[in-house]
């Protein structure tokens, strides 16, 4: 969609290294939905940040909503194998949460 | 598990002929989504329900119609595939104003 841009399209990194894929909205977001999808399978709810300023992290995934509330960041600490797969950022503009606009992905390999 | 099922799960048909995808949950919650999946535009939202027999558009509903009869089920039915419905189609389900939680995917092939 793009009411909401997603960077970088695609992201090698080294095991161990840190890394960070960002979500742009074009209006401000009520809440902001981080999900992991592996390939061939469904996706799977990460996280979700509502207020701005947010930080919330699950095990070394750290995401974060800016105070404008138009940007949010996931910040990945010492990459893993298992971290690889596609990340997708959802928004809710209207505030309901009931109707989501998703980003194009972001897809993560991780080299041993 | 947010006990979501889908099927078929994976589906080739002919251009012209009806195809009607299955999403059934186990949770009993209120609302339900259809999306499709295709590259380089990430999931887009096809239609979507807040009840029995209660459904609305999405982004890219044209050439989609649903359906939804019981609770548990929700039926998306492309009545003339074509070509460029060629996608993995995702259901996903929520309790109003909650998270989303999607189901394994249909990958469907129209030639």
């Amino acid at each position: 969609s793009q009411e909401l841009e997603q960077s970088p399209q695609s992201l090698i990194v080294q095991e161990g290294k840190n890394l960070t894929i960002n979500c742009t909205s074009s209006k401000t977001l009520y809440g902001l939905y981080w999900y992991k999808q592996k390939y061939g399978e469904g996706l799977i709810f990460l996280m979700m940040l509502q207020k701005g300023g947010e930080e919330k992290s699950h095990e070394k995934i750290t995401a974060k909503l800016d105070e404008k509330k138009q940007q949010s960041s996931l910040h990945i600490t010492a990459s893993q194998p298992s971290h690889a797969g596609i990340y997708l950022c959802g928004a809710d503009f209207w505030g309901s949460g009931n109707k989501l606009v998703f980003g194009a992905g972001t897809i993560l390999r991780v080299k041993s | 598990d947010a006990g979501i099922t889908q099927s078929p799960r994976h589906k080739v048909t002919e251009t012209g002929t009806p195809v009607t995808l299955r999403c059934h949950q186990t949770e009993n919650h209120r609302y339900m989504y259809w999306y499709r999946q295709d590259p380089g535009h990430g999931l887009r939202l096809i239609h979507y329900s807040y009840g029995v027999k209660d459904t609305d558009k999405g982004e890219v509903s044209d050439g989609y119609s649903v359906s939804r009869s019981k609770t548990e089920d929700f039926l998306l039915t492309l009545e003339s595939a074509t070509s460029s419905q060629t996608s993995v189609y995702f259901c996903a389900i929520a309790v109003y104003g909650d998270t989303q939680y999607f189901g394994p995917g249909t990958r469907l092939t129209v030639l």
